[in-house]
């Protein structure tokens, strides 16, 4: 079974640019997470999705930051215009419906800003 | 707060030896997950703790769980060079379906 594919595994960017990050969760899951980390940290959620709805963008910085998940597959997570502070490691995460928590995670994308 | 806070932050040890992290936490449970983190790659789950359990064996992994006490431990036998890595726990309360991580404790295996 494949895992969860996340891309581009690397990005690099000027400030002000545009990015965005691609997510495809395992098949059949329907529950997809975006995950933020900073360096030495634990990863930060900032989006939930149920199929296609999100249910908890509470910690999405929404005047920059957006997210699709049209069909309730794939996901897509962009930055407009993208800030210094935003570089990091963006991780994708799914999971069988609410189950018991256990999440399945991506290799991530990492964003460098300069 | 629901976040696990992992202890200690790193911790290294020789190939061999056994390994604890710790893990304490704020809220009640549904479950408590641990994940590991290699260098520069994504989380991989490694085992998962209902609230009404006390001790799970994977493998070299034992992890406990002290309701009681809001804590964890996960204790990993004969460590492996391969297990160096970053280790968190992730408390579950099932309400909001979020897990939170903490900082991880930074596991180094010397050969």
């Amino acid at each position: 079974e494949a895992g969860v594919v996340q891309s581009p595994r690397y990005k690099i960017i000027e400030k002000k640019q545009p990015v965005a990050f691609w997510c495809n969760p395992i098949s059949g899951h329907n529950t997809l997470y975006w995950y933020l980390q900073n360096l030495g940290q634990g990863p930060e959620l900032l989006i939930r999705y149920e199929n296609e709805e999100a249910v908890d963008d509470s910690q999405l910085p929404k005047d920059r930051f957006s997210a699709e998940r049209l069909k309730g597959v794939d996901s897509t997570l962009k930055i407009q215009p993208a800030e210094l502070g935003d570089s990091a490691v963006y991780l994708c995460a799914s999971s069988l419906g609410r189950g018991l928590g256990e999440q399945f995670f991506g290799p991530g994308t990492r964003l460098t800003v300069l | 707060s629901q976040q696990g806070e992992e202890d200690p932050q790193a911790l290294s040890i020789q190939e061999g030896e056994n390994a604890t992290m710790n893990c304490s936490y704020k809220t009640s449970i549904n479950n408590l997950q641990w994940y590991r983190q290699n260098s520069g790659r994504g989380l991989v789950h490694l085992i998962l703790i209902r609230s009404n359990e006390r001790e799970k064996h994977s493998g070299r992994l034992r992890v406990t769980l002290d309701t009681s006490k809001k804590s964890s431990s996960l204790l990993i036998t004969a460590s492996r060079a391969a297990d160096t890595a970053s280790y968190f726990c992730a408390p579950w309360a099932g309400s909001n379906y979020k897990l939170t991580f903490g900082k991880g404790t930074l596991l180094t295996v010397n050969p």
